[in-house]
């Protein structure tokens, strides 16, 4: 599968403990995205790299997130102390950036969190 | 007023029916604009995506963006119960990031 991946799928959690995901792009791409989706609402920016660099960030994006892409190739983002608010579907995008034409976005299938 | 209005629906439409979803929005900057699906409980897949004003056609899919009206469309043909999904358009300034703005979505509901 050449796509993008995430993982985990699902992730339940209790309020105040910290939870990690894992996004692995689609090899060539150079850009990588995480969004925020809340049920009934579109996916909402978080932040962004290019390579290993994080270009941007949302005000969306708390003290308690926090993102890497260590050596330009998978993507981690980290919530601590995890909050009922925080409950989201999380996705991951890679595109190949830098040119309005060739930023088309392909997500991965999402990891939904749970935060009880 | 968010910067790109969808409306969630549901829509509701027999099979064989002509599908139009709409956009409207705000920024003038804008100038790419594409159309995302999403089935239940995953990832926005691709479906089309347009530069500035005009039709763009694929197979039973037709995009079509009004610049002057702000107001962006996607027309399916002979809908089919496989295309029930939500569909998302995102639109997209040149310079800089690029990061699309997301519509709300509209739920498609297509009943044999």
């Amino acid at each position: 599968d050449t796509g993008v991946s995430q993982d985990p799928r699902h992730k339940i959690t209790k309020r105040g403990q910290n939870v990690t995901f894992r996004c692995d792009p689609i090899s060539e791409h150079n850009r990588l995205y995480w969004y925020r989706q809340t049920l009934g609402q579109g996916p909402e920016f978080l932040t962004y790299f290019q390579n290993e660099a994080q270009l941007e960030k949302s005000r969306l994006l708390s003290d308690r997130f926090s993102a890497e892409r260590p050596k330009g190739s998978f993507s981690t983002l980290e919530i601590q102390r995890t909050e009922q608010g925080d409950s989201a579907m999380y996705l991951c995008a890679s595109s190949f950036g830098q040119s309005l034409a060739k930023n088309i976005q392909y997500f991965g299938a999402g990891t939904r969190l749970s935060v009880l | 007023q968010k910067e790109v209005e969808q409306d969630p629906g549901p829509l509701s439409v027999p099979e064989g029916a002509i599908v139009s979803l709409n956009c409207t929005y705000s920024n003038s900057a804008f100038q790419y604009f594409m159309w995302y699906r999403q089935y239940s409980r995953k990832g926005p897949e691709l479906l089309m995506y347009t530069y500035s004003s005009g039709n763009k056609e694929d197979g039973r899919f037709t995009a079509q963006v009004d610049k002057s009206s702000k107001y962006i469309s996607l027309f399916i043909r002979d809908s089919q119960p496989s295309d029930s999904a939500t569909y998302l358009c995102a639109m997209s300034s040149s310079g800089g990031s690029y990061i699309p703005t997301f519509g709300r979505g509209t739920s498609l509901i297509v009943h044999p």
